[in-house]
């Protein structure tokens, strides 16, 4: 099992352009999601997904698009890039969805891609 | 709401030196508890976990007990090791999941 994968590690765009961070699982489990890691503020949930074709708002989804056409693909697109993007980011997945929704148990996470945004 | 504090970093010890990180928590209900490691370069990775007051949960050394009476989840390890350098979160699972902003450890030789 590969687990969680992201590609790419790292980016660097300018203000302005849009791009695709890849995420993909192959544990077959139904819920995904994306964070970002900001220095001293831990990890915020970006969007959501309990599965293929459902996807959701997270704490800070402002400026950021997903969807779910398949159980192993989540991928996030950046439409306008800024710099307060500027980020590293984290796409994780969990075999366990609680009655919020939301996942409250274990959470699989991939290796992160750091995007810098001039 | 559901939030989690834990220590700031970052803290450097001497190899076998023992490690406590704090971490308290608020939450209504009766919510479950994480330790996540991130080591350099690398996502988190669940280190372990606890679902009810009083549950000890343990790996590699490393242990935190659920105290539900000081909203508490401290991890402990009685003799660190260099390759325990890394960062590692607290985190609640309640209504959704919950982390803390991270603790940066350092064990030099």
């Amino acid at each position: 099992n590969a687990g969680v994968t992201q590609t790419p590690k790292f980016q660097v765009l300018k203000t302005g352009q849009s791009m695709t961070l890849q995420c993909a699982q192959d544990m077959n489990h139904e819920y995904m999601s994306w964070y970002r890691q900001d220095p001293g503020m831990g990890l915020r949930l970006i969007h959501y997904s309990v599965g293929a074709g459902i996807t959701d708002q997270g704490e800070v989804p402002n400026g950021y698009n997903v969807s779910r056409s398949t159980t192993e693909d989540f991928p996030l697109r950046l439409l306008s890039a800024a710099p307060s993007q500027t980020s590293v980011y984290f796409c994780a997945s969990s075999y366990s969805i609680g009655t919020s929704g939301k996942a409250t148990d274990t959470q699989y996470f991939g290796p992160g891609t750091r995007l810098t945004v001039l | 709401g559901n939030s989690v504090t834990q220590m700031e970093g970052p803290v450097t010890l001497s190899e076998e030196a023992f490690l406590t990180i704090n971490c308290t928590y608020t939450a209504t209900g009766y919510p479950s508890l994480f330790w996540y490691v991130q080591y350099p370069g690398e996502g988190l990775q669940l280190l372990l976990k606890a679902t009810k007051a009083d549950d000890k949960g343990s790996n590699k050394g490393f242990e935190a007990t659920y105290r539900k009476e000081t909203t508490s989840f401290h991890l402990e390890k009685g003799s660190v090791q260099v390759s325990d350098s890394a960062v590692y979160f607290c985190a609640l699972g309640n209504n959704d999941m919950r982390f803390g902003a991270g603790t940066r450890l350092t064990v030099k030789p």
